[in-house]
């Protein structure tokens, strides 16, 4: 898997857009780019992935840079229901293992 | 439709007891995967079914932990002798088994504490 690198924590304020980013520097041109977040106490959940477009949506957008070296999760309105950890995953092609690494804490703040 | 479940949601065993831990995956998903969580820690993964066939097991951490989906749908990973380490949530996950995509669906995990 190419390795992703998050910051470990971040806040937002409430009806705020979120701009979570991701480094994945390594990554092959058939690779996609995963976000995938963790409510406190439940499993992880699927957000949304890429490959080189820009994605959008009912629960968030994903912006990939040109040369896919980075990528950034919006979540245009946060609520304090988005308090969560954010994984940011570039799995193998195909139906493979997700490396979750330590993703980013997100703080929504009333 | 059902999501994944799995049961129980919490275990509490003693050290050197054997626990078996349940999977209900999304019905007609090919795929299925268990991961463990430790506190504090992104969820890590530990083996990878296709149908019935365990296709990876290479995260498991030791020869203690066994998994099984013998008809290809409900999954059992059991830890025999368990030790206090092995405390963690276990997390399940099921997927289409389409080539392309990754989307996998977690269950709500089983908390497991060893005394």
């Amino acid at each position: 898997d190419a390795k992703t690198t998050q910051p470990p924590s971040m806040d937002c304020a409430e009806g705020r857009a979120a701009n979570l980013p991701c480094n994945h520097s390594t990554i092959s041109g058939n690779e996609y780019v995963y976000w995938y977040r963790q409510i406190h106490s439940q499993g992880p959940q699927y957000i949304i992935h890429g490959l080189k477009n820009n994605e959008t949506n009912e629960m968030a957008s994903l912006i990939i840079t040109e040369d896919r070296k980075s990528s950034t999760l919006i979540l245009p309105h946060a609520t304090l229901r988005d308090t969560a950890v954010y994984y940011c995953i570039v799995p193998l092609p195909g139906n493979t293992p997700l490396v979750f690494g330590k993703g980013t804490r997100l703080s929504v703040i009333a | 439709g059902a999501g994944v479940s799995q049961s129980p949601r919490y275990k509490v065993a003693k050290r050197g007891q054997d626990v078996a831990l349940r999977c209900d995956p999304i019905s007609g998903h090919v795929s299925l995967f268990w991961y463990q969580q430790a506190l504090g820690q992104g969820p890590e993964f530990l083996t990878y079914f296709q149908n019935e066939a365990q296709l990876d097991k290479s995260g498991l951490p030791s020869d203690r932990f066994f998994a099984e989906r013998p008809e290809g749908s409900v999954s059992t990973l059991k830890i025999q002798r368990t030790q206090q380490e092995d405390s963690a949530v276990y997390l399940c996950a099921s997927s289409t088994g389409l080539a392309v995509y990754n989307e996998q669906f977690f269950g709500p995990g089983t908390r497991l504490t060893v005394l």
